[in-house]
């Protein structure tokens, strides 16, 4: 059975960092493209960033680009977002998503996690 | 960047009556290579993360009940439930997953007439 499981949320100032993590397992992560999905409050879905199979390959939302940093850890099948100089637009859900098809960028997301909440606020 | 627009923001619909979502990209999601449209639909209840339902525009998948359905092509599609159940209520989600960023409408709120 597919499993992600998000931490690492919390209330954080403006200008702090937090680090996410998302724990994968049921399937072969080192096999797929890895992604952040984010949600404000009461909002629609928004792309943040994806990371390809051996972690050669990192893409980012225009909004956070130079701010967060996708990694992944394939020997413990963990999934990585350090986000750094936080502001309240960042303030959401983020779940951690698993495209449908293994090698495959351009994909729709047969699995999320539950997510995790960050909230940016003085 | 490609932007998906979704109609209406909102419905109610009695239950066991039809259910019509449109979604609308900016630039067509049609690969000619492939012949397939890179249009996904989710269902997202309170709470809870989105649930992939179609893919390639189409395409169900497992376990989703045959009410929903996708239709369209190049940049105009639907998501049709044909049935509404009241376990459907729901915000409803396209996706374009032909380029990147990948994009997301905004959403549609299913309720209960």
């Amino acid at each position: 059975e597919v499993q992600l499981l998000e931490s690492g949320g919390g209330l954080v100032q403006p200008g702090g960092s937090l680090r996410l993590s998302c724990a994968a397992s049921g399937f072969t992560f080192s096999s797929y493209v890895m992604s952040w999905v984010r949600q404000a409050p009461g909002k629609g879905l928004e792309w943040v960033s994806t990371i390809s199979e051996n972690g050669d390959n990192t893409y980012y939302t225009d909004s956070v680009k130079g701010r967060f940093t996708i990694s992944r850890d394939n020997w413990s099948s963990t999934l990585s977002l350090q986000m750094n100089s936080l502001r309240g637009e960042d303030t959401a859900i983020y779940y951690c998503a698993k495209p449908e098809r293994q090698w495959e960028q351009l994909c729709s997301f047969d699995f999320w996690g539950q997510g995790t909440l960050v909230t940016v606020s003085s | 960047d490609i932007v998906m627009t979704q109609s209406p923001d909102s419905l109610a619909v009695s239950l066991g009556e039809r259910a019509t979502i449109n979604c609308k990209s900016s630039r067509s999601v049609l690969y000619s290579s492939d012949s397939k449209n890179y249009l996904a639909w989710y269902q997202q209840k309170s709470g809870q993360p989105p649930k992939l339902l179609i893919s390639w525009a189409s395409t169900r998948e497992s376990g989703v009940p045959d009410r929903f359905s996708g239709s369209g092509s190049g940049t105009d599609f639907t998501l049709t439930i044909s049935s509404l159940q009241a376990e459907d209520v729901a915000v409803y989600f396209c996706q374009q997953y032909y380029t990147t960023p990948l994009t997301f409408g905004q959403g549609t709120k299913v309720e209960v007439k």
